[in-house]
């Protein structure tokens, strides 16, 4: 079975900084990728997927991921975060073809002011 | 558009007594339906998921149980809760193609006293 791994468990940033999330998964064939962001007291929204094509994907508020699939990882990249990012972040791999996502153990993201 | 709604948001149960929760998914048919728990810092683990009426598979043994009694209807159960069934539960859906996201609701907070 495929598995996840969110290697930052807890980021604190200041705003203005940059971020990136690592994630790295366990699975050797095609791939459907996310990452979803749970914003205190709210439900979790889908940030951005990636399915094929541009391996560069662009998500809402600024983020982006990129899909390198020698390195088996889909990291989460912004170049500045603000004091509303403030949040917690999960990566999560579909196997092609498969319905069920794998969710990473989650990151949790403090910017301060 | 599809929405999804889940409750209650929050329930307070003691030990051995039993459980419903239910989840409802609207603006869509057939969808896939899945119920997670959330764990502070150990993500989200799939309890269950369903691809149809009637059909449930469980991921992980425990004390709780799913049915899916109508097509856009999926509820967790127990006969007994235990102290540690405590947790958040997360319901899903997904459109019945396997290459979509996740859509979750916003989750109930069950504390077993």
């Amino acid at each position: 079975a495929q598995s996840v791994s969110q290697h930052n468990h807890h980021v604190i940033l200041s705003e203005a900084a940059s971020l990136e999330l690592g994630c790295n998964y366990s699975y050797g064939g095609t791939v459907n990728l996310f990452w979803y962001v749970q914003y205190p007291g709210q439900h979790l929204q889908l940030l951005l997927k990636y399915f094929s094509g541009d391996p560069l994907v662009k998500g809402i508020k600024g983020f982006e991921a990129e899909f390198i699939k020698s390195k088996f990882s889909f990291n989460l990249r912004k170049p500045s975060v603000q004091w509303s990012d403030t949040a917690e972040y999960f990566c999560a791999v579909k196997p092609g073809g498969s319905y069920i996502p794998t969710f990473g153990r989650g990151t949790s993201l403090i910017v301060h002011p | 558009s599809q929405t999804i709604h889940q409750w209650p948001a929050t329930l307070v149960q003691p030990v051995g007594s039993p459980l419903s929760l239910e989840c409802t998914v609207e603006g869509t048919s057939n969808p896939n339906l899945y119920w997670y728990r959330q764990a502070a810092g150990r993500g989200l683990q799939l309890l269950f998921y369903s691809v149809g009426i009637g059909q449930i598979s469980s991921e992980v043994p425990q004390n709780l149980s799913a049915s899916r009694p109508q097509d856009r209807q999926f509820i967790l159960s127990s006969k007994k809760l235990l102290l540690s069934d405590s947790g958040f539960y997360l319901c899903a859906w997904s459109v019945s193609t396997s290459g979509t996201e996740a859509f979750f609701g916003q989750g109930t907070r069950l504390t077993v006293v």
